[in-house]
């Protein structure tokens, strides 16, 4: 759905746990689905991406799980390090064939702790 | 392979000003989309180029405009500046676009302070 909000939601995890964090998109016609990390100062890196036909998608340390039937989004990190201290986005396409933008989950801050 | 490029990194402008805003796409890209951030309402779609046209664009006011050259740079400007434009201008790149599910990399922003 689209960005709201001043207060971003909040995971801490220790350091060398997995984390997960969760993403709710509105659209239920969106055909591909986006992770993004953004560190301060810094434009949003691409994490990994995944379409609508598949429901796992795995990279290094990453794993996406697409749940279509709840319109549901989830980023698996595997063995948090502190470089993984920062906001993740979510982002869902939106629109006609060959005239779509994305559009950006609120983001989640994810804090490494030692 | 170098990344999205934006310039200047910051600007500071008075209300009523006019500013542009640069960004070169990664080579090869020749779709360049730009997004506005801000505290309040997060990430917003602003305008996409492809081939020099726009191809789709967000729901912000005609005050913000933008074109892309032969090249795919891109500028964005923004007239009559108001103290809620103040925010993190984004640009970002993709070979064809998004509707054909490629992720768009992301430069670092220009951040735009309006006093």
């Amino acid at each position: 759905g689209e960005s709201v909000g001043l207060h971003l939601p909040t995971l801490s995890v220790q350091e060398g746990d997995n984390s997960i964090i969760n993403c709710a998109y509105s659209n239920s016609a969106s055909d591909y689905f986006i992770w993004y990390k953004q560190e301060s100062g810094k434009g949003p890196q691409f994490i990994i991406d995944i379409r609508s036909n598949m429901d796992k998608r795995q990279g290094q340390r990453v794993t996406v799980l697409l749940n279509k039937t709840v319109k549901h989004l989830s980023l698996q990190i595997a063995a948090t390090q502190p470089g993984d201290s920062a906001v993740y986005f979510c982002a869902e396409t939106e629109g006609l064939q060959g005239a779509q933008k994305l559009v950006f989950g609120q983001g989640t801050r994810l804090t490494i702790n030692p | 392979k170098a990344g999205v490029t934006q310039t200047p990194r910051y600007l500071i402008k008075t209300r009523g000003q006019q500013v542009t805003l640069s960004c070169s796409p990664i080579s090869g890209h020749r779709s360049v989309s730009w997004y506005q951030q801000t505290p309040g309402q997060g990430l917003q779609f602003l305008f996409e180029y492809f081939s020099e046209t726009q191809r789709n664009k967000g729901n912000f006011p005609g005050r913000f405009s933008g074109r892309q050259f032969s090249n795919s740079r891109s500028e964005m400007n923004v007239s009559t500046l108001e103290l809620g434009d103040s925010a993190l201008y984004l640009c970002a790149s993709s070979p064809w676009g998004t509707g054909y599910n490629q992720p768009q990399h992301f430069g670092d922003g220009t951040r735009l302070s309006i006093l």
